[in-house]
Formats: structure tokens, C-alpha cells, sequence
């Protein structure tokens, strides 16, 4: 059982068109951290929001971290065929010695 | 300034048999945590090394060791092979007072 789960597991969508990635959990987090993934490479940090209800702007990615610091979401405006990848959402606890729990990933295929 | 370094870059071994990972950390980093990534899933904590010892570890069995060299660079050992080995390994190394970690291209072990 994952202790994050991000859905959906794979959305595949047309160049222009808008997506939103959900990473939830019953746990709280002392930040929460969006990596993108590309196949045969290791994962690179998008975003880390810290503060509940914490919005963060990356050109046309918007990531949200939620009041209760429980769960976060990834939207994509007018997604391009770059955006293409493997997203994983990371719950860092502090308390457990900076442990970071990674989500099972959603798999984004943009189509040109 | 090199990134995280990992070697092999690929391995295909047989049950039953031992493999060495290793991992070169990013320049001025001193902690270095390794996952364990199975096709189409997010990474699974293994363990985390500092000061040449094992400060944290994941649900992982006592086949999995480690060890953290005093250049900060790190291996990873798995003993007696399953095929439910076969996944990415991921190294990632970050400094003290930051919580950023930076990942590896990742080590693909193939158990046949």
C-alpha cells in the first residue's frame, strides 16, 4: 500500500489541452516535493511547497499543497509534447529523519 | 560541476548471485539515500548512509547492505539474487542544511 497515491496512473492528452495530477494521503507532510521522470534518467525536482494551502507558479505548471499538508496537485496549462514524462510526487517527514516517500507516478503522454 | 554519478549504467545477472552498485554524489554533498524503482512504479526507499553509516533504512531485507567511503561516495550490495530484484536503482545525495536531493541516472539490473 503506497502511503501516497497519485491518480490517475496514466492520462494521455492532445498538444493545448489542460491536466491535473492528484497525489494524496493520510499522513501529514513537512513538504511535498513534484519530480518529473524521462526513461532512462533519474528524477529531477520541479517544485517543493512547504506552507498549507501554498500555490506555486512554474510557467505553465501550478502546483497546490493542501490546507492540512496531506495532499498536493500538479496542473499543466495548454500542455506541450515536452511535458511528456513520468510525475511523482514526494512527502518529506522530517520527524523520520528527512525520510522522502515517493507516489506511484502518473505516466502524462502529450500528443502533437 | 558533475551531478550524481552511478555505475553501471546497466547489469543483468542470475538468481543467486551478488551485484555492487555505485554511487558518486553531487560535489559538496555528504548524504546519500538509494531506491529501489520497479517497472512503472515510484521509488522505494532502501536506505540512507551519512558519516559512513546507516542512519535510516526502508522495508527492505538484510540482503541489501551498504557502506558510505569517507569521499562520500556509496555502494550498494544486494546478496542472493531474486528476480524480483530486477528494477532502476537510484542513488540520490544531498547536503546538510537542505532538503533537496538530487537524483542519479539510475543503475537497470536485469535478474534472469
Amino acid at each position: 500500500t503506497q502511503l501516497l497515491e497519485q491518480s490517475p496512473q496514466f492520462l494521455s492528452i492532445q498538444e493545448g489541452e489542460n491536466l491535473t495530477v492528484y497525489c494524496n494521503s493520510s499522513s501529514v507532510f513537512s513538504s511535498l516535493q513534484w519530480y518529473r521522470q524521462e526513461p532512462g534518467e533519474g528524477p529531477v525536482l520541479l517544485v517543493t511547497v512547504v506552507t498549507g494551502g501554498e500555490v506555486k507558479k512554474l510557467k505553465r505548471l501550478t502546483f497546490q499543497f493542501g490546507d492540512a499538508r496531506k495532499d498536493s496537485s500538479l496542473h499543466i496549462t495548454a500542455a506541450q509534447p515536452g511535458d511528456t514524462g513520468l510525475y511523482l510526487c514526494a512527502g518529506l517527514q522530517v520527524a523520520a529523519g528527512n525520510k522522502l516517500t515517493f507516489g506511484g507516478g502518473t505516466r502524462v503522454l502529450v500528443k502533437p | 560541476d558533475a551531478g550524481v554519478t552511478q555505475s553501471p549504467t546497466h547489469l543483468i545477472k542470475t538468481r543467486g548471485q551478488q551485484v555492487t552498485l555505485r554511487c558518486s554524489p553531487k560535489s559538496g554533498h555528504d548524504t546519500v539515500s538509494w531506491y529501489q524503482q520497479a517497472l512503472g512504479q515510484g521509488p522505494q526507499f532502501i536506505f540512507q548512509y551519512y558519516e559512513e553509516e546507516e542512519r535510516q533504512r526502508g522495508n527492505f531485507p538484510d540482503r541489501f547492505s551498504g557502506h558510505q567511503f569517507p569521499n562520500y561516495s556509496s555502494e550498494l550490495n544486494v546478496n542472493a539474487l531474486l528476480l524480483g530484484d530486477s528494477a532502476l536503482y537510484l542513488c540520490a545525495s544531498r547536503g546538510l542544511r537542505t532538503d533537496t536531493q538530487y537524483f542519479g541516472p539510475g543503475t537497470r539490473l536485469t535478474v534472469l
